[in-house]
């Protein structure tokens, strides 16, 4: 079935380092891919989407890129800051739900 | 406007009690999601329900869980007897479908954290 691989946690960065976060998938077709994020105390949210293949998704500073020829949709920021300290969770949408991994864990450290 | 709200938001119970869960979904939205998140994992899908019918249920344990949305707007998740393996974090989700349209966006609730003893 359809699924979602991405790099175990925990992250751990000083402020202003460059992030990136693996993820890979499988599936069948070319379904949405999402990046979700979980801060302390907060329910899951919506960070960025990409529907088809090449796009781009992009906010807050973050970025990923749907790339069908190696299945990976990996999520990066260029400069992380402390307030992005959360937990990730890359996903796709499949049978109308979403798909989700396992979830990496983020710190940053001033 | 008033996101998806979840209650209660920490529930700890001794094993074999019932429990229930109540869940709001944002105004309008017709699909409604419950996902179960142990620790350290990703949440992954109990029921989808679209207006006030279950339209996959596949991965509920009904033994022991069972859920309702009357009216198509509130849903309640309940679990009776739990048991220690229950503890978990319960997700509650929304979105609007629109014909077959794709991917809908999922907006989630807070999560009511489970603790069985």
């Amino acid at each position: 079935g359809n699924s979602v691989t991405q790099m175990e946690g925990p992250v751990t960065l000083s402020e202003e380092a460059f992030l990136t976060i693996n993820c890979t998938y499988t599936a069948t077709g070319y379904p949405s891919l999402f990046w979700y994020v979980q801060y302390p105390g907060e329910g899951l949210q919506l960070l960025l989407k990409a529907t088809k293949a090449d796009d781009k998704g992009s906010n807050k500073g973050f970025e990923a890129t749907y790339r069908k020829e190696t299945t990976s949709f990996h999520l990066e920021k260029g400069s992380v800051q402390v307030s992005d300290s959360a937990v990730y969770f890359c996903a796709l949408w499949s049978a109308s739900k979403i798909i989700f991994g396992s979830g990496t864990r983020l710190s940053i450290r001033p | 406007e008033a996101g998806v709200v979840q209650s209660p938001r920490y529930k700890i119970i001794e094993k074999k009690q019932p429990v229930a869960f109540w869940c709001n979904p944002i105004s309008g939205h017709n699909t409604l999601y419950w996902y179960l998140q142990n620790l350290g994992q990703g949440p992954e899908l109990l029921i989808r329900y679209e207006n006030e019918e279950a339209v996959d249920d596949s991965q509920l344990p009904k033994d022991r869980f069972s859920a309702e949305r009357l009216k198509g707007v509130d849903s309640t998740l309940k679990i009776q007897p739990a048991e220690l393996g229950d503890s978990a974090v319960y997700l509650c989700a929304s979105s609007l479908t629109q014909g077959s349209s794709g991917a809908n966006v999922l907006t989630f609730g807070a999560g009511s954290r489970l603790t069985v003893l």
